[in-house]
Order: structure tokens, then C-alpha cells, then sequence
């Protein structure tokens, strides 16, 4: 079976810190992959997509950058850290083959201090 | 482009009531949709799906119809259990070309059930 992980759950860092977060998926290949940020008291937004290593879509103007130099690993990442980068951030992955399913890590907060 | 709207909350509802959670969607195409639930402290689940028109989805006690007429996905339950606060977000899927799928979901609902 599929399984998802991504890590740390948990990380408080200073503004102006760097940032990598880290998502790994196991039993699938070559899925499609995604990054969601889910700000307090706000819904759901999609950061990143990739349909390949090194194919990597940027859905909103931002302090983030992503990177998939694996087919199963999704990286998020930042040089510099800034308080409104605080929230509750969610690594997914959908099967290329259908795609009309997509399954959620158990998720990272952030909190930037 | 593609777009979810739900009920905004919070709602509040007393164990054993009747729940309705309201989803409407514009899409392009023929989008997949889905109901995700997230409980206090912990990510997302799917919590239910429909793939075509007229399909039902269910898990768990609740339920939601592709109503394409509509263009509706209303997430219903019988009778609620405190187990059940959490917030519900509708989504839809739908193919963006490239090999790619989008995931559109909505603002989210916070449920609350009192004893």
C-alpha cells in the first residue's frame, strides 16, 4: 500500500531562518505531488505542484521554493523565514495513473517567531 | 477558473441532530469531488468521494450526492456524534492538462457537537 510522510510535525524558527521541510512517498511511482499551506483561521492554499523530478509549478507568488530531486521526495524550502510564513503546512500525492484521489501527510506547523 | 463554495461556520449542533453541510462548484470539465475532514491537531482525511454524476459517496455515517445539475455536493449525516466537531472542507478535483490534477478546496466548515 501507498503511505505518505512528511516531516518535522513540529518546528518554531526565527524569522530570517532557513526552512526545509521534508515529504517522502512510498509504494506509488512517478505520483503527482503538492504542497498545501493552511494559514490559521483560513483555508487551504496549493504552494506547489510537481508532475515529475525537477518539473515543479508555482501556483502563488511567494518566500517558498519547492523541489523534487527524487521521484517520491518533495521538498519545501526557504533562505529566509518571515513571520507571516507561520502556518500549518500539508504534503499530498495523487496517483498519475487516475488522479482523481489525493492523500494527505500527516502535515508540519510552523510557527515563526 | 475552478472554484468551491461551503456553508461558512462555525455550526453547532446538539448529539443526534441531523447535519447538512452546503457545497456548491463551478468547474470546467467533469471534475471529481470530495469531502476531506480534519480533526483538532491532525491533517487531513478523505472523508468521503464521488467520481460521475449521481454517484453517492458515504463513510463513516455521512453522505454526499454529485448532483451535476446543481453542481452540488451537500455533506449530510444522520445523527452526529461528538467525535464528530472537526472542520469539513469540500474539494474538487478536476484534470488541468500536462498530466496534472488540481485540487480545488473550499474555506472549510467548523463543526462543533455538544452533548
Amino acid at each position: 500500500s501507498q503511505t505518505i510522510h512528511q516531516w518535522p510535525a513540529t518546528l518554531v524558527q526565527p524569522v530570517g531562518s532557513p526552512l526545509s521541510l521534508e515529504c517522502t512517498v512510498e509504494g506509488t511511482s512517478n505520483p503527482n505531488l503538492y504542497w498545501y499551506r493552511q494559514a490559521a483561521g483560513r483555508g487551504l492554499q496549493l504552494l506547489f505542484y510537481s508532475v515529475g523530478i525537477g518539473q515543479i509549478s508555482s501556483e502563488v507568488p511567494q518566500n517558498l521554493s519547492a523541489s523534487r530531486p527524487q521521484d517520491r521526495q518533495f521538498i519545501l524550502s526557504s533562505k529566509k523565514l518571515l513571520l507571516s510564513d507561520s502556518g500549518f503546512y500539508l504534503c499530498a500525492w495523487s496517483p498519475i495513473s487516475s488522479g482523481n484521489t489525493i492523500y494527505f501527510g500527516e502535515g508540519s506547523w510552523l510557527t515563526v517567531v | 477558473g475552478n472554484s468551491v463554495t461551503q456553508m461558512e461556520g462555525p455550526v453547532t449542533l446538539s448529539e443526534e441532530a441531523f447535519l447538512t453541510i452546503n457545497c456548491t462548484y463551478t468547474a470546467t470539465g467533469y471534475p471529481s469531488l470530495f469531502w476531506y475532514v480534519q480533526y483538532p491537531g491532525e491533517g487531513l482525511q478523505l472523508l468521503l468521494k464521488a467520481t460521475k454524476a449521481d454517484d453517492k459517496g458515504s463513510n463513516k455515517g455521512f453522505e454526499a450526492t454529485y448532483r451535476k445539475e446543481t453542481t452540488s455536493f451537500h455533506l449530510e449525516k444522520g445523527s452526529v456524534q461528538v467525535s464528530d466537531s472537526a472542520v469539513y472542507f469540500c474539494a474538487l478535483i478536476a484534470y488541468s492538462g500536462a498530466g496534472s490534477y488540481q485540487l480545488t478546496f473550499g474555506k472549510g466548515t467548523k463543526l462543533s457537537v455538544i452533548p
